[in-house]
C-alpha cells in the first residue's frame, strides 16, 4: 500500500537558521509531489510541485526552495529562515493516470520561527 | 479571482442533524475535479469525497454527499447525521484539467470550521 512519510512533526527554529524538511513516498513510482503551506487558520497554499526527479516548479516567490534527488523523495529547504516562514507544511503526492485522482497528504510539520 | 470560495466563517450543528458546507468554484476548463478534505485539530488532511466535472450523478461516500450544481459552479458538502468527531476544518479544493495531466495540482479554499454540539 502507498504511504507518505513526513518529518519532523514539529520544529522550532531561530530566525536566520537553515531548514530542511523531508518527505518520502512508498508503494508507488513516478508520483507527482507537492509542498503546501498553511498559515494559522487559513487554507493551503501550494509552494512547489514536482513531476519527476530534479523537475521542480515554484508557485510563489519566497525564501524557500525544493529539491527532488530521488523519485520518491521531496525536500523543502531554506538557507535563512524568516519569521514569515512559520506555518504548517504539508507534503502530498498524486499520480497522473485515469481512474486515480486522489491526493494523499503527509501528517505535516508545524514550523515555528522565533 | 479566487478559484475556490468558501464564505461561511464557522458552522454549528446539533449532533445527529445534517449540515451543508458551501463551496463555489471558478474555472474555464471543461475538465476538472472537486474535492473535500477534513482537517481535525491534529492537522492531517483527510480525503472525504470527489466529484469529476463529467460525472452525471452526485458523489456519495457514507455520510458524505456532494451537491454538485455545475451551472451554478457550486459543490456543497452535505454531512448527514453529524457526529462529535465531525468537528474540524473542512476544505474544498479543485484540480483543473484532466487527471492525466502531469502538472495538475489542487487549489484550496480558505476552509470552514464546523463544530458539532452534543
Amino acid at each position: 500500500s502507498q504511504t507518505i512519510h513526513q518529518w519532523p512533526a514539529t520544529l522550532v527554529q531561530p530566525v536566520g537558521s537553515p531548514l530542511s524538511l523531508e518527505c518520502t513516498v512508498e508503494g508507488t513510482s513516478n508520483p507527482n509531489l507537492y509542498w503546501y503551506r498553511q498559515a494559522a487558520g487559513r487554507g493551503l497554499q501550494l509552494l512547489f510541485y514536482s513531476i519527476g526527479i530534479d523537475q521542480i516548479s515554484s508557485e510563489v516567490p519566497q525564501n524557500l526552495s525544493a529539491s527532488r534527488p530521488q523519485d520518491r523523495q521531496f525536500i523543502l529547504s531554506s538557507k535563512k529562515l524568516l519569521l514569515s516562514d512559520s506555518g504548517f507544511y504539508l507534503c502530498a503526492w498524486s499520480v497522473s493516470r485515469q481512474g486515480s485522482y486522489g491526493y494523499t497528504f503527509g501528517s505535516g510539520t508545524r514550523l515555528t520561527v522565533v | 479571482a479566487q478559484k475556490i470560495t468558501q464564505t461561511q466563517p464557522g458552522m454549528f450543528v446539533q449532533e445527529k442533524e445534517a449540515v451543508t458546507l458551501d463551496c463555489t468554484y471558478d474555472t474555464s476548463d471543461p475538465s476538472y475535479g472537486l474535492f473535500w478534505y477534513k482537517q481535525p485539530s491534529s492537522g492531517e488532511m483527510i480525503f472525504l469525497i470527489y466529484q469529476g466535472s463529467y460525472d452525471q450523478q452526485n458523489a456519495t461516500e457514507g455520510r458524505y454527499s456532494l451537491n454538485f450544481q455545475k451551472a451554478r459552479k457550486s459543490a456543497n458538502l452535505v454531512i448527514s447525521a453529524s457526529q462529535l468527531g465531525d468537528s474540524a476544518m473542512y476544505f474544498c479544493a479543485m484540480r483543473e484539467g484532466l487527471v492525466s495531466r502531469a502538472n495538475s495540482k489542487l487549489t484550496f479554499g480558505k476552509g470552514i470550521t464546523l463544530s458539532v454540539r452534543p
